[in-house]
């Protein structure tokens, strides 16, 4: 069976400071891996994802996530946090078996001044 | 622009009494998904359509019933909602089923509000 997790439920970052949200899966095959943020009351805005390539993702408003196969972790990242980043952030993750993507519990990010 | 359009945002029905959600889409897209989402929880797959296909989750209650008239056009149906059924519909949809490397798009969400 294939897993995310998001070990954190909040994570909180002064603003300006950079931010990580962890995630790491449990898979079989190659992953298909997704972050989504979502604002209060709004659906899920995709922000990236890593299919093959360069382990090194970078995606919409300044994130980026790593894609870490020998950990088999993909953490989002960000070298600046705003005080907009904070929402709620979805690791998902779907294989070549897997008929559905797997989200992660989410991770509340507060960014404070 | 293209995008995943959910209407009402907002939906209040009484306990027992039918109601419908909507989702209509520009991409053109291939599938149609619908999610429940409870208090800031991850989203849970209700079912899905491919095309004209549709498939179900397993868990999923026989309460729940989906309608895909045409591409653009998914409707979900809650036969005698329950108190335990409020929740965010989210609607999504993607070119391809998972497994597959197309991010899914979600449209803005209807909070039903069951009394």
């Amino acid at each position: 069976a294939q897993s995310v997790a998001q070990p954190e439920d909040q994570v909180n970052v002064a603003e300006g400071n950079p931010l990580t949200v962890k995630c790491t899966y449990s898979v079989s095959g190659n992953p298909y891996l997704f972050w989504y943020v979502q604002y209060p009351n709004r659906g899920l805005q995709f922000l990236l994802k890593y299919i093959t390539g360069d382990n090194l993702v970078k995606g919409s408003y300044g994130f980026e996530a790593e894609f870490n196969k020998s950990q088999t972790s993909f953490h989002l990242k960000k070298p600046s946090a705003l005080v907009s980043d904070s929402a709620l952030y979805f690791c998902a993750g779907a294989t070549g078996t897997a008929s559905k993507l797997t989200f992660g519990t989410g991770t509340r990010l507060q960014v404070t001044l | 622009d293209a995008m995943v359009i959910q209407n009402p945002r907002y939906q209040v029905t009484q306990f027992g009494k039918p109601v419908t959600l909507s989702c209509s889409q520009t991409l053109n897209h291939n599938v149609m998904y619908w999610y429940q989402q409870k208090s800031s929880q991850a989203p849970k797959l209700l079912f899905h359509y491919y095309d004209k296909d549709f498939n179900n989750e397993a868990d999923t209650p026989d309460n729940f019933q989906s309608r895909r008239p045409n591409t653009s056009f998914c409707f979900l149906d809650i036969r005698s909602p329950g108190l335990g059924d409020a929740a965010m519909y989210l609607c999504a949809t993607s070119r391809d089923p998972p497994p597959s490397s197309y991010e899914q798009y979600f449209g803005p969400g209807t909070r039903l509000t069951v009394t």
